[in-house]
């Protein structure tokens, strides 16, 4: 069970925009940033979000990132088929006193 | 650019050590949290701790009893040493960097992995 929730699964078809939620509490979420992360497998995890809404040099404007309290997500447009991956949110955790990853949302492109 | 590369053993027997070494090439190691991360077979992410040169660490709670993270800056390398395990410690086993400028918690670099499975 991890400490950030996430939905198991999200999709959508070409050019349309999906939103993955990442949930949490004020030991996480609340008052720390949250960064998103893409994984294909077999690859390397892709830094795509940081600090909640800021995206690193490389990372196209379709990933965006908000924040609302105990909760976060990424929303991405212009769905593409290259976007179909593995999303994870991860934040600190001040209870824990180390990194929290959500359960990770398989994307699928229609 | 920065580039990470695991390396260690893919087989180790239940209640042993397993060892792991990550070497950073095209960068200094001064100033970084160089991190451990896994991800279970099916399962999502799992930050095991980190290592801030030039020493401070900090470990997951669950496994602060059996996990150390050093480093030797003179090779660039830096070490995870996980004690006692069991068949839920098979993982594919990720180092990472930490504290660029995106902040301490966000990892930019990662190296591929490396499984690594518990068994007899």
């Amino acid at each position: 069970q991890s400490v950030l929730t996430q939905p198991p699964s999200a999709s959508g078809t070409p050019g349309q925009r999906v939103t993955i939620s990442c949930s949490g509490t004020n030991s996480n979420i609340e008052n720390n940033v949250v960064n998103w992360y893409q994984h294909l497998p077999g690859t390397a995890p892709k830094l795509l979000i940081y600090s909640s809404n800021q995206r690193p040099s490389g990372v196209p404007d379709r990933f965006s990132g908000s924040k609302s309290g105990a909760s976060a997500s990424l929303a991405i447009s212009g769905l593409q088929s290259e976007d179909e991956a593995d999303y994870y949110c991860a934040a600190w955790d001040d209870s824990l006193n180390g990194v929290v990853f959500g359960g990770g949302t398989k994307l699928t492109v229609l | 650019q920065v580039q990470l590369q695991e390396s260690g053993p893919g087989l180790v027997k239940p209640s042993e050590t397993l060892s792991l070494t990550c070497t950073v090439s095209g960068d200094s190691m001064s100033s970084y949290y160089w991190t451990w991360i896994r991800q279970s077979p099916g399962k999502g992410l799992e930050w095991m701790g980190y290592i801030y040169y030039p020493g401070s660490t900090n470990y997951d709670p669950s496994l602060k009893s059996r996990v150390t993270i050093s480093v030797d800056t003179s090779k660039n390398q830096f070490f995870l040493k996980l004690t006692s395990l069991t068949a839920a410690d098979t993982a594919v086993y990720y180092c990472a960097r930490g504290g660029y400028i995106y902040g301490p918690n966000a990892f930019d670099v990662w190296g591929q992995g490396t499984m690594v499975t518990v068994s007899s």
